[in-house]
């Protein structure tokens, strides 16, 4: 059975770093397409990165060159290293698999909030 | 990276089949058959619903389906329920190794 949780989600102030996590279970990330995508309050959900089995990676314009995502395959984990956050970043991260972006419908992200 | 067009509301009564579209460009949708459907309910992840144009995972009522039309996709509820109500949303690849999602529809049962 799927399983992904996110973690690290905090309130940061504007230009300040966070890493967030998604750990996974009942597969091995290093076979799947791994993504993050965002929901801002009262919005719409944002693709915002995927990382290749191979460990290619790619970016959504509005983080490229801020955001980088990465992911230990020992620990089963991916995670995205957020710098110079913006108010504009404030959103719930989740994690998702595949190119299908499949959720763990039973998560509820990790809540990103940079005051603007 | 413009979204995919949904519209923002769509309502039916218990019983009825409803159609969900989502239009895109031949960058992402009119291209590649990557295309996925999310059911949301408040505070909640979403859940996939269709991937693949028209797949279904073995967990999701056959009630919900797919297809394709050139730049648009469509999302077609059967027997609607009123657990039904939700919002919807769809995805596609589009060109240079990128996913998009549409704005999302709001799905009210009366």
């Amino acid at each position: 059975e799927v399983q992904l949780v996110e973690s690290g989600g905090a309130l940061i102030q504007p230009g300040g770093s966070l890493r967030l996590s998604c750990a996974a279970s009942g597969f091995n990330v290093r076979s799947h397409y791994m993504s993050w995508v965002r929901q801002a309050p009262g919005k719409g959900l944002e693709w915002v990165s995927i990382i290749h089995s191979g460990g290619t990676t790619y970016y959504a314009d509005s983080v490229r060159g801020r955001f980088t995502i990465s992911k230990d395959n020992s620990k089963n984990t991916i995670y995205l290293q957020m710098n110079s956050l913006r108010a504009e970043d404030t959103a719930v991260y989740f994690c998702a698999r595949g190119w299908e972006l499949e959720f763990d419908p039973r998560g509820q992200g990790t809540l990103v909030t940079v005051p603007s | 990276q413009s979204a995919l067009a949904q519209p923002a509301s769509v309502s039916g009564s218990p019983g009825q089949s409803i159609t969900l579209s989502c239009t895109g460009t031949s960058s992402d949708i009119g291209t590649y058959n990557y295309v996925s459907w999310y059911q949301q309910y408040p505070g909640k992840a979403p859940k996939l619903l269709i991937y693949g144009v028209n797949s279904r995972p073995s967990e999701v009522s056959d009630r919900f389906s797919g297809s394709k039309s050139g730049n648009t996709a469509s999302l077609t509820i059967s027997g609607l329920q009123a657990g039904d109500e939700a919002d919807y949303y769809c995805s596609s690849y589009r060109n240079s190794n990128t996913w998009v999602f549409g704005g999302g529809t709001k799905l009210t049962v009366l």
